[in-house]
C-alpha cells in the first residue's frame, strides 16, 4: 500500500531537547512539507522541500530544522530553540506536476513537551 | 503572505445543503484546494479549483471565482459522518508553497 507514515503516534519529550520527528512516504512524490497543527486551529506551514537535497522554510519555521537526504523521508527536528513545540505534526507529500493539486496526509505525530 | 478567511463554525442539519466559503489575499495564485478533517485525524483531500467555475465530486462541489479572491465548498445531502472541520488551503507565493485557512467546524445535526 503507498502511503505516508509518521512515527511515533505519540512523543513526550523533557523541555530544552532536541526532538526528531521522522517522516517517509513511499508514493513517489518529490514535494514534501511538514505542518503544525495546534487546538482548534489550521494548519501551518512549518518547511517544504520541492526536491531532494533542497527545502524552503515555511511561515513558522524559526526552532525547527529539516533535511530531505533521500525522496522518501523528510525529518523534522524541534529544537530547543522553538519556544512552544507541544502541538500535532503533520507532514504530506504532493506530486511537483500541475494538475490536480492533493496533498497526501501522514497520520501525524503528537508531541508533548514537559 | 497569504491569508484565508473561513467561518468558524457552521450547524446544519441531517439531509440539508450547507455551504462554507473562504476568501483570500495571496499573490501568485495558483488554486484553491478544500480538505476535510475529522477530530484527532489527518486531513484528507476533498476538491481542486484552478479555473473559475464549479467542480463536482459526489455530493461535494467547489466553486471558485478568481477575479473576486472567492471560493466555497458545498457540500449536499448531509450525514451526521460530514461532522468535521474543512479547511481551504491556497497554492501561492511559490508553487509548492501552501497556506491553509483556519478551518470551519461543521456539525450536523439529526
Amino acid at each position: 500500500d503507498g502511503g505516508i507514515t509518521q512515527s511515533p503516534k505519540y512523543l513526550f519529550r523533557k523541555e530544552g531537547q532536541n526532538v526528531t520527528l521522522s517522516c517517509e512516504q513511499n508514493l513517489n512524490h518529490d514535494a514534501m512539507y511538514w505542518y503544525r497543527q495546534d487546538p482548534g486551529q489550521g494548519l501551518r506551514l512549518i518547511y517544504y522541500s520541492q526536491i531532494v537535497n533542497d527545502f524552503q522554510k515555511g511561515d513558522i519555521a524559526e526552532g525547527y530544522s529539516v533535511s530531505r537526504e533521500k525522496k522518501e523521508s523528510f525529518p523534522l527536528t524541534v529544537t530547543s530553540a522553538q519556544k512552544n513545540p507541544t502541538a500535532f505534526y503533520l507532514c504530506a507529500s504532493s506530486r511537483t506536476s500541475g494538475g490536480s493539486d492533493t496533498q497526501y496526509f501522514g497520520p501525524g505525530t503528537r508531541l508533548t513537551v514537559l | 503572505g497569504q491569508s484565508l478567511e473561513q467561518p468558524s463554525e457552521v450547524t446544519a442539519v441531517e439531509g440539508a445543503i450547507v455551504q462554507i466559503n473562504c476568501t483570500y489575499q495571496t499573490s501568485g495564485f495558483y488554486g484553491l484546494s478544500w480538505y476535510q478533517q475529522h477530530d484527532g485525524g489527518a486531513p484528507t483531500f476533498l476538491s481542486y479549483n484552478a479555473l473559475d467555475g464549479l467542480e463536482e465530486t459526489g455530493r461535494f462541489s467547489s466553486f471558485l471565482s478568481r477575479s473576486d479572491s472567492y471560493g466555497y465548498l458545498l457540500l449536499q445531502e448531509l450525514q451526521m459522518k460530514d461532522s468535521a472541520s474543512y479547511f481551504c488551503a491556497v497554492r501561492a507565493g511559490g508553487y509548492q508553497k501552501v497556506t491553509f485557512g483556519t478551518g470551519t467546524k461543521l456539525q450536523v445535526i439529526p
